[in-house]
Parts: C-alpha cells; sequence; structure tokens
C-alpha cells in the first residue's frame, strides 16, 4: 500500500529544475506533500484531490493523474532552502482518516 | 502561536522499560497520528485518533498503546514488547475535513534504547 517515490535522491545546483514522483497500485482520491528538514518536523507544501486542478506554491507545483495513480512535484528554479526530504502522502477515499507516506525523495541543492 | 509540543526532544531508555511520549496541541484539531520514522523508510502509521476515547491501529502498533482523554491531548507509550524502538517519533494533527489541510507535525521524539 505504500507509494512508490522516485528518484530516491536528487543533487542539483542553484537555479536547476527537478521533478519528484509518486506512484500508487491503488485508485487514489487524494495526494499529499511534505518537505522535511533534517532533524525537523514535515512541513505541508500542498494537497491534489481526484478531479481536482495542478497546485501550485511560488516555484513548486504538483499535479495528479488520476489514470495513472501518480502525483508528480515540480521544483523551478532550485533554491538552497528547496533542500530536505521530500514525501508524499496518500488516501485512498475521501477523509480516510489517515495518511499513508512514501519512502521519501532527498534533494540537496548546492551554490 | 498555535502548534503541536512533542516532549522531550530526546528520549533514552534501558531495555525491558516502558516509556510515554507526549503530544499535545492547541489547534483545535480533531485527529490526532502517530508516526515512527527510521532511516530510509518515510514515516510509517502507528495509532491514530479521530475523536476523543476512541483511536485505531496503523500499521505497526505492535508494542505501542495511546490513549487519548483529551482532544488536546495523545501520548504514545512505547512498551517492552517493542522490539526495536529506536526511532525518531511524530505526531500529527489535522482537522476533521482536509480538502485543503493537510496535516501539521510536531517536532518530533528521538527515542534510543540503551
Amino acid at each position: 500500500q505504500q507509494p512508490v517515490q522516485s528518484p530516491q535522491a536528487v543533487i542539483l545546483r542553484e537555479g536547476e529544475d527537478a521533478v519528484i514522483n509518486c506512484s500508487s497500485s491503488k485508485a487514489l482520491y487524494s495526494v499529499h506533500w511534505y518537505r522535511q528538514k533534517h532533524g525537523e518536523a514535515p512541513v505541508f507544501l500542498m494537497i491534489l484531490l481526484k478531479g481536482g486542478e495542478q497546485k501550485g506554491h511560488e516555484k513548486i507545483s504538483a499535479s495528479f493523474n488520476e489514470k495513472k495513480q501518480q502525483s508528480s512535484l515540480y521544483l523551478t528554479a532550485s533554491q538552497l532552502s528547496y533542500s530536505g526530504t521530500y514525501f508524499c502522502g496518500t488516501e485512498r477515499t475521501y477523509n480516510t482518516d489517515k495518511l499513508i507516506f512514501g519512502t521519501g525523495t532527498r534533494l540537496q541543492v548546492f551554490p | 502561536d498555535g502548534g503541536i509540543t512533542q516532549s522531550p526532544k530526546y528520549l533514552f531508555r534501558k531495555e525491558g522499560q516502558n516509556v510515554t511520549l507526549s503530544c499535545e496541541q492547541n489547534l483545535n484539531h480533531d485527529a490526532m497520528y502517530w508516526y515512527r520514522q527510521d532511516p530510509g523508510q518515510g514515516l510509517r502509521l502507528i495509532y491514530y485518533s479521530q475523536i476523543v476515547n476512541d483511536f485505531q491501529k496503523g500499521d505497526i502498533a505492535e508494542g505501542y498503546s495511546v490513549s487519548r482523554e483529551k482532544k488536546e491531548s495523545f501520548p504514545l507509550t512505547v512498551t517492552s514488547a517493542q522490539k526495536n524502538p529506536t526511532a525518531f517519533y511524530l505526531c500529527a494533527s489535522s482537522i476533521e475535513a482536509r480538502e485543503d489541510y493537510g496535516y501539521t507535525f510536531g517536532s518530533g521524539t528521538r527515542l534510543t534504547v540503551v
């Protein structure tokens, strides 16, 4: 049931772009995206709902392909502050009460 | 400011001991969750609760227990039955209808068995 994230790790220079994918073998109602800095709490970025639109947050946006049960997180013109581990969390039905998280994608941005 | 407070930040346990991790929120959120984080395994759900005096097991509940006597509090007890308790524990909360809101996480408790 755990969603699969790819790639496992990404190394970027400032200003470069990255895409992180989250795939499920089961039909999904929603996908959440979080970013976690080392030793800190995960921070909510955005939620994508079934039938909903692509979301954006500054230079970070995401999409949800219902046919493929896959969500993608797009990081554009990356900044040093984007470094961290990105997790997707999935819900299979409306208000399932719990999120199942992927194993994470570690992103490092260098000057 | 509203948020979730987890304490202690670091905890050391001797083998065979039970320990309790505290989680308090002042966000007036209905639901609360406990996740365990190990390197390379992401976040795994231990227990969750939607309302006071009710909670459900997550994927890895064995060796753990919880209570939800107040809306604001959701303590987690790691019992001696948990074979490998060394991990980073995260508490989270959310409102019931989450169409635009995600989880709010606490800053975590790092538990080490010595």
